[in-house]
């Protein structure tokens, strides 16, 4: 069982906005800002796409963005593209790195 | 760029004893301030972290598989191995191996491989 909660799914038409929650144990997401995010578009690996909560890694769409409050971590998701299904991972560090359990994001 | 690049078993029996290697084409991830690690995912399930390596020697596990794991590193070969005992077949999984570099505080995985699928079967 993930120690991090995401909804398992989320859905928004191409252009829309969504996001996606993170919800973990004081002793991850609330005492540090060491939140990442992941991508996994079908069949292919993950992708850093979000870390230390806010910032983005060089090369990534500036669509994507994160905030954190609190013990809960969120992912936006701004103008959405066809090319943004897939899962989603949040990634927690405290010493050791917890994931969640994954969110499937579905542009209809 | 750096590149990571898995290799190991593609099929092993339960009990077995699992050895992966990753190999790594630049040596800046060689420095303190960097780690590289290993992370896997069951078919259709979650991402898992399983362990990572510091540069400075400092190891960190997966709380519920440290008796199961090893990892170590050999600098000179540009390498990290990821040795995992016991295996059983809830341990199939694709294999990632990941660098955690300085530019994310070696608090994320910033580099990924293209993972290895590992089987258990008997």
């Amino acid at each position: 069982q993930s120690a991090l909660t995401q909804p398992a799914s989320v859905s928004g038409s191409p252009g829309q906005s969504v996001s996606i929650s993170c919800t973990g144990p004081t002793s991850y997401i609330g005492s540090y800002d060491l939140v990442s995010w992941y991508q996994q578009q079908p069949g292919k690996g993950p992708k850093l796409i979000i870390h230390d909560v806010n910032r983005r890694p060089s090369g990534v769409s500036d669509r994507f963005s994160g905030s954190k409050s609190g013990n809960t971590a969120s992912l936006t998701i701004s103008g959405l593209q066809t090319e943004d299904e897939g899962d989603y991972y949040c990634c927690s560090y405290a010493g050791t790195w917890v994931f969640g359990g994954g969110t499937r994001l579905t542009v209809v | 760029q750096i590149t990571l690049k898995e290799s190991g078993p593609t099929l092993v029996k339960p009990t077995q004893t699992l050895t992966l290697t990753c190999t790594f084409s630049d040596i800046s991830v060689s420095t303190t301030d960097a780690g590289v690690g290993w992370i896997r995912q069951p078919p259709g399930k979650a991402l898992e972290w399983l362990a990572v390596i510091y540069w400075a020697e400092d190891k960190r596990y997966r709380p519920s598989l440290k008796s199961r794991l090893t990892i170590t590193k050999d600098t000179a070969m540009n390498q990290v191995v990821l040795t995992m005992t016991n295996m059983d077949p809830v341990d199939t999984a694709t294999y990632y191996c990941v660098v955690l570099s300085a530019v994310v505080r070696a608090a994320a995985f910033d580099i990924w491989g293209q993972g290895t699928l590992v089987t258990v079967s008997s």
